[in-house]
């Protein structure tokens, strides 16, 4: 099945800094990049939609000036949170959807990454 | 808002079958069902995914209703690594359309 790619899976951050995640489609390519929040026990919250050679479009309440996303080529998007928080520590994750896809455009999900702001 | 409703939890004994429902009562004529999995600290998971035919594939089966209102998912053999969150999503399948997760099922498989 197609694989998606998250780096770094755990990063730890001081408050105040910013730090970046990326999101690879390893053997495909895609338009548009999901990204979604979850926390401890909870479901996943989506974030915002990235578009290829466009911006994104985020979802209501999430800051787009926190949460800057880049999706600069097909197999890459990233997120990059700005002046990070202890509440801003969470799991991450992103999902891609094959460009070229005959069966009902599925979607694949990276691993996910743990952000700990400290 | 999630389209469906799959109960929280459920137990499975291993090695035996576990069937976890899904309603969807609401599901349009261009909807497809959706599974995917968490296992605990990982990313979903893609199980399977349907229209209107029943469909099976190496890792499960999905039964549709006639009427799409419901389906359910079946794993035939469950193992101590099939314990994880289900998630059943109804989405059109439109290019760029984003998936909205429920609270899913947590299946416990017991050894």
């Amino acid at each position: 099945g197609a694989v998606v790619s998250q780096h770094p899976s755990r990063v730890i951050c001081k408050s105040g800094t910013s730090v970046k995640i990326e999101c690879r489609s390893l053997d495909f390519q895609a338009t548009t990049m999901f990204w979604y929040r979850q926390f401890p026990k909870k479901s996943l919250m989506l974030m915002a939609t990235s578009n290829e050679g466009s911006k994104a479009t985020y979802e209501q309440g999430v800051e787009k000036d926190k949460f800057l996303i880049n999706h600069a080529s097909l197999t890459l998007s990233t997120l990059t949170v700005t002046s990070a928080h202890p509440e801003d520590s969470s799991f991450y994750i992103c999902s891609a959807r094959p460009i070229r896809d005959d069966s009902g455009n599925t979607i694949y999900f990276g691993e996910g990454s743990w952000l700990t702001v400290v | 808002d999630a389209k469906t409703t799959q109960p929280p939890s459920m137990d499975c004994a291993e090695g035996r079958a576990a069937n976890l429902p899904c309603n969807h009562s609401t599901i349009s004529g261009n909807e497809y069902v959706y599974w995917y999995r968490q296992i605990h600290s990982q990313g979903p998971q893609y199980i399977i995914h349907g229209l209107k035919n029943n469909e099976t594939n190496e890792m499960a089966s999905l039964i549709i209703t006639e009427d799409r209102k419901s389906s359910t998912l079946i794993l035939p053999h469950a193992t101590l690594r099939d314990t994880a969150v289900y998630y059943c999503i109804v989405r059109v399948g439109n290019y760029g359309q984003n998936f909205v997760f429920g609270p899913g099922t947590r299946l416990s498989v017991l050894p």
